[in-house]
């Protein structure tokens, strides 16, 4: 079973309004962590936001968020106000293993591809 | 302050050469990471170094190598090159080992290497 799955290779959306970019999770550790990163075309992970399986309170940087369902295991980004520089391919992963010393793996999902229309 | 820097930025070689990718992680930074992400994929974990020892290995095989040297850059080194070889090689950073918020990854702008 795939540990990150993003179900929409693409998505589009108007300047100035929302996103949600999906997320589901498969993991039997009871801790662990989630991020988003974003990648430009010019190639670089840029870390856009972080959550913690014992996090009670989703996560928020500035225009992003993170809907985190640890029931349902999804932890979906929300990008409020899009604006033309958020066009990119947004990368979902996990770190499993906090207590027992998961180290730096990140499993990442196969990416969604944002575009902002004018 | 400067990013986590990777050299080069692309290079083209040959089937069954040999390769070393270079990575300078944040100042600061102990714990170096190196990612293989082919085209249309997302990042795949090859190796993990802090300080200088190995934390963990991807699902790769021998011909894949790395080390980090006492000033905490490191080198992954492929040999005998296969045209699957062909990605993006990413290079992140954290200041520990690993752990949640207080040691997010920092990656570089990666090095595109072309097997042909």
């Amino acid at each position: 079973a795939q540990k990150i799955t993003q179900t929409q290779p693409g998505m589009f959306v108007q300047e100035k309004e929302a996103v949600t970019l999906d997320c589901t999770y498969d993991t039997s550790d009871q801790s662990y962590g989630l991020f988003w990163y974003k990648q430009p075309s010019s190639g670089e992970m840029i870390f856009l936001i972080y959550q913690g399986s014992y996090d009670e309170q989703n996560a928020t940087e500035g225009r992003y968020s993170l809907n985190f369902q640890k029931a349902r295991k999804s932890a979906n980004l929300v990008i409020s106000a899009s604006q033309l520089g958020d066009s990119a391919m947004y990368f979902c992963a996990m770190r499993e293993g906090l207590i027992t010393g998961g180290g730096n793996k990140l499993t990442f999902g196969t990416g969604t591809q944002l575009k902002v229309e004018l | 302050d400067a990013g986590v820097t990777q050299s080069p930025t692309h290079l083209i070689k040959t089937r069954g050469q040999h390769v070393t990718l270079r990575c300078s992680p944040i100042s600061g930074h102990k714990s170096v990471s190196w990612y293989q992400q082919v085209l249309g994929q997302g990042p795949q974990f090859i190796f993990q170094y802090y300080e200088k020892e190995e934390r963990g290995r991807g699902n790769f095989p021998d011909r894949f190598s790395a080390r980090q040297f006492p000033n905490y850059s490191s080198e992954l080194n492929v040999n005998a090159l296969l045209l699957g070889d062909s990605a993006l090689y990413l290079c992140a950073s954290s200041l520990e080992a690993g752990g949640g918020n207080n040691s997010p990854l920092h990656f570089g702008n990666g090095t595109r290497l072309t097997v042909t």
